[in-house]
This record gives C-alpha cells, sequence and structure tokens, in this order.
C-alpha cells in the first residue's frame, strides 16, 4: 500500500488552462503539505494542513488553492496556468507536523 | 531567517570511497534534524534522522550526528555504491511553522 500518493505523476497543459493535482496518505496522520521542486532541485513549502485547517500559506499567487476535504486528503488546483508553474509538485504528511514527512512520488506538470 | 547550507554539487566519487556531505543550519532552538534521498525520476525518501543534540542517526551505511555547538549535521558514507547515486537533502523540522525547511540539494555521482 502506498503511504502517499498524489495523481497524476505528469501532467502536460497549455498555458492558461485550471488544472488540479490530488493527495490521498493513509498514515492517519493530521498534517498535509505541498512542495514544489523548481528545475533546480530546490524544494519550497507552498502550503501546509492540519485537522483541514490552513496552517501555512506561503507567498504563492492566489491562483494556486489548496482544498482539504478531509485529513486524509490534500488537493491542489491552479487555474490560469503559466509558463513558470512547470515544476515538480510534492504532496507530504505528517504526524502533528513535528515529525519527518512522508512524500508522495510527485507529479510533474509542464505548461506549455 | 531560518535557512539550511549544504555543499553543492555535483559529487563525483569512485566506488568504495568514503563521503561527506556537508549541512549547516540557522534555526531557533534545537529542531529535529533529516537527510531525505532523492533518486532519479522518483520523490523523497527519508534516510536518516536526528532529534536532540549528539544524536546519531543512520541508516544503510549513512551516518549523520547532531552537533548543536556547530550547528552541522554532516552525511557520511565510509564506502559509497553506484546505486547511492542521488540527490540528498539536508532538512529541519522548523517547530514554528511546523514544516520542512530543506537545503539546495547535493547531486551525488559514483562511478564503477
Amino acid at each position: 500500500d502506498t503511504a502517499v500518493s498524489q495523481t497524476p505523476k505528469y501532467l502536460v497543459t497549455q498555458m492558461g488552462n485550471d488544472k488540479s493535482i490530488k493527495c490521498e496518505q493513509n498514515l492517519g496522520h493530521d498534517t498535509m503539505y505541498w512542495y514544489k521542486q523548481d528545475s533546480k532541485k530546490f524544494l519550497k513549502i507552498m502550503f501546509s494542513y492540519n485537522n483541514k485547517e490552513l496552517i501555512i500559506n506561503e507567498t504563492v499567487p492566489n491562483r494556486f488553492s489548496p482544498k482539504s476535504p478531509d485529513k486524509a486528503h490534500l488537493n491542489l488546483h491552479i487555474n490560469s496556468l503559466e509558463l513558470g508553474d512547470s515544476a515538480v509538485y510534492f504532496c507530504a504528511s505528517s504526524h502533528e507536523g513535528n515529525t519527518e514527512a512522508f512524500f508522495g512520488q510527485g507529479t510533474r506538470l509542464t505548461v506549455v | 531567517g531560518n535557512s539550511v547550507t549544504q555543499m553543492e554539487g555535483p559529487v563525483t566519487l569512485s566506488e568504495e570511497a568514503f563521503l561527506t556531505i556537508n549541512c549547516t543550519y540557522t534555526a531557533t532552538g534545537y529542531p529535529s534534524l533529516f537527510w531525505y534521498v532523492q533518486y532519479p525520476g522518483e520523490g523523497l525518501q527519508l534516510l536518516l534522522k536526528a532529534t536532540k543534540a549528539d544524536d546519531k542517526g543512520s541508516n544503510k551505511g549513512f551516518e549523520a550526528t547532531y552537533r548543536k555547538e556547530t550547528t552541522s549535521f554532516h552525511l557520511e558514507k565510509g564506502s559509497v555504491q553506484v546505486s547511492d547515486s542521488a540527490v540528498y537533502f539536508c532538512a529541519f523540522m522548523d517547530t514554528g511553522r511546523r514544516a520542512l525547511t530543506f537545503g539546495s540539494g547535493t547531486r551525488l555521482q559514483v562511478q564503477p
């Protein structure tokens, strides 16, 4: 069983489109995250949720909107995609936000 | 602000060579420290961790010791293998923000 799973693994789309990435964890964790990894492999936190409540909202364009329907899911919706949004997006989860995080396999988003 | 600094790569070694990847951090208090590894085309996996000063984390022949006095968590392995080729990330859990802060990653290439 995959602990943190995100779909799709690859996403190629045109500028201006709206897309969503889904994430689910079966670890019973109460904190979930979205990280962005750029072309130089640098990882940066975008959002975190604890018990469905938004905890961290970094300086991310408001075209990015996370949604947490329950503790086990944290989806990422992106409106009006731009070329600069091309990156690998990782979902992660942890227990109470103070232990190691477990990561999904990543979603490689390519905007053309 | 809080940050992690790790040596730039790529680090290129021959099989069975000794590995050191330096990592220092700037953080409030004494956060938990981690090394994550990312193999080509995959997500991040926790390699090892240390939660308090002088703790030594170890896994798969890799080791790192939490040095409070030098705010360091250097990764070492006595004899690397080709299969260790990956990108290694040093990170700490920012207990205030309850999210991991990552270094920029160090690419390790091990040649047979």
